[in-house]
């Protein structure tokens, strides 16, 4: 089955600064990537998805790639501010082939945002 | 359109007794999915229903857990005889019928504490 792997696990930036999330996956029909976004206390928000006939896809200051060669997919917040502290989880999943197909998730980056 | 809705928000149980977390999907959706956290980890799937249906409950334990979707009413995920080791949070999420996305849409989520 699918495995997602995601680093770093803890982010500390300076606002202002950009921060970039990673992810592996180890199932070559993984074909959907979404990203949550988790405040404390809330339950999971979808900020930004991706699928695998594209590389990037942008909105405003949040920008996701993937490299379907190396499995890799990425999470990029420009400019960050202090509401971007969260917990940011990546998913991936095979959509379409089979709808019992499950969203796996990583374990979480927790991105600290300082002043 | 109101979002996922899961109650309560917070449930405190004493070894051995029994928990009820409820879910109701978003207005249309009639997939639901049960997620379990644990505190500075991922999310991991337990269970995958339809109305009426348990799609995949590979995630789910064997014993003690169950859960259902009837015709009406909300998704129960119900824990027998709970145990400290059962002390998470719960998220529920719904997707919409047809299509091919996976697009999730969380709840806020259920706080179990076991004493």
């Amino acid at each position: 089955g699918e495995n997602v792997e995601q680093h770093p696990s803890t982010l500390s930036v300076q606002e202002g600064d950009s921060a970039v999330i990673k992810c592996t996956y180890s199932d070559s029909a993984s074909n959907y990537f979404p990203w949550y976004k988790q405040e404390l206390g809330k339950g999971p928000q979808l900020i930004i998805d991706i699928r695998s006939n594209v590389g990037e896809k942008k909105d405003q200051r949040i920008a996701v790639t993937l490299n379907k060669t190396a499995k890799h997919f990425s999470l990029h917040i420009t400019e960050t501010q202090p509401e971007d502290s969260a917990v940011y989880f990546c998913a991936a999943s095979n959509e379409g082939r089979n709808r019992d197909d499950k969203i796996i998730f990583g374990k979480g980056t927790r991105l600290h945002i300082l002043p | 359109n109101a979002g996922v809705m899961q109650n309560p928000r917070h449930l405190v149980r004493r070894r051995g007794q029994e928990a009820r977390l409820r879910c109701s999907p978003m207005k249309g959706h009639s997939h639901v999915y049960w997620y379990r956290q644990l505190p500075e980890e991922g999310l991991k799937f337990m269970v995958y229903l339809q109305k009426e249906n348990i799609i995949d409950e590979s995630g789910m334990p064997k014993e003690r857990f169950s859960a259902e979707f009837p015709k009406e009413g909300p998704s129960i995920l119900r824990i027998q005889q709970v145990v400290r080791g059962d002390s998470a949070a719960y998220f529920c999420a719904s997707s919409p019928v047809g299509g091919l996305y996976n697009e999730q849409f969380f709840g806020p989520g259920t706080r179990l504490t076991v004493l």
